[in-house]
């Protein structure tokens, strides 16, 4: 059974600062999704990392891929407060193309003036 | 494109009555549609896929005979929580993939349910 586990859960910094969230899997599993999700809101596709040493970035956040691994990473740089919300990482089981998917525990970010 | 429409975004009723919440892909056809419900504060937990024109599979633990999902058409599938219950309170939220061969899915806006 694929389990998906993420840390830190809970992430409060300050605006301007670095920080990396992990997304752990314990299958074998061929890509890897990232989503935001804003209080009350369903979720928003931030990346999808389709092979090992996949890196995507869009603004100030960059996602990767280790499949050797099984771990994602999920970059924030400088900051910002509107990054603030809960970032899920989430993958299917084996190697399949589905989008029957397994989702972390989610990291709460708060970014502060 | 690739929208994926929930509707009510937000339904309330009465314990023991049942409530359907539909999902619409808007712009595409979905041969399979996911449902996830997440309680607060915690992570989407998968529910049922569901390919048109057959039956849902659910996860286990996934009370089929109380969860009750339809996926008649390329573009519509409902979810019908039966005999509703206040621990059923939960956002519930579907997700549509073109194809068997697409690497993703598109999630619907989420529907709050609250059972009173």
């Amino acid at each position: 059974e694929l389990k998906v586990e993420q840390n830190p859960l809970f992430l409060s910094m300050q605006e301007g600062k670095n920080y990396t969230i992990y997304c752990n899997y314990s299958t074998t599993s061929d890509r890897l999704y990232w989503y935001r999700q804003d209080p009350g809101k369903s979720l928003e596709s931030l990346f999808v990392l389709l092979s090992n040493g996949a890196v995507k970035q869009e603004g100030r956040l960059m996602a990767s891929l280790d499949t050797k691994a099984r771990l994602s990473t999920l970059h924030i740089t400088a900051a910002v407060h509107d990054l603030s919300a809960t970032y899920f990482c989430a993958a299917p089981p084996g190697e399949t193309s589905g989008s029957r998917l397994t989702f972390g525990e989610g990291t709460q970010l708060t970014v502060n003036p | 494109g690739a929208v994926v429409s929930q509707h009510p975004s937000r339904v309330i009723c009465k314990s023991g009555t049942s409530v359907k919440i539909e999902c619409r892909s808007l712009d595409f056809q979905a041969t399979t549609m996911f449902w996830y419900r997440q309680f607060p504060k915690q992570s989407l937990m998968l529910m049922a896929t569901s390919n048109e024109g057959s039956k849902a599979t659910y996860e286990q633990g996934v009370e089929k005979d109380k969860f009750l999902i339809n996926h008649a058409s390329l573009t519509l599938s409902t979810l019908t929580v039966t005999s509703a219950h206040p621990e059923d309170s939960s956002f519930y939220i579907c997700s549509a993939r073109k194809g068997a061969a697409d690497t993703e899915a598109f999630f619907g806006q989420g529907t709050r349910l609250t059972v009173v």
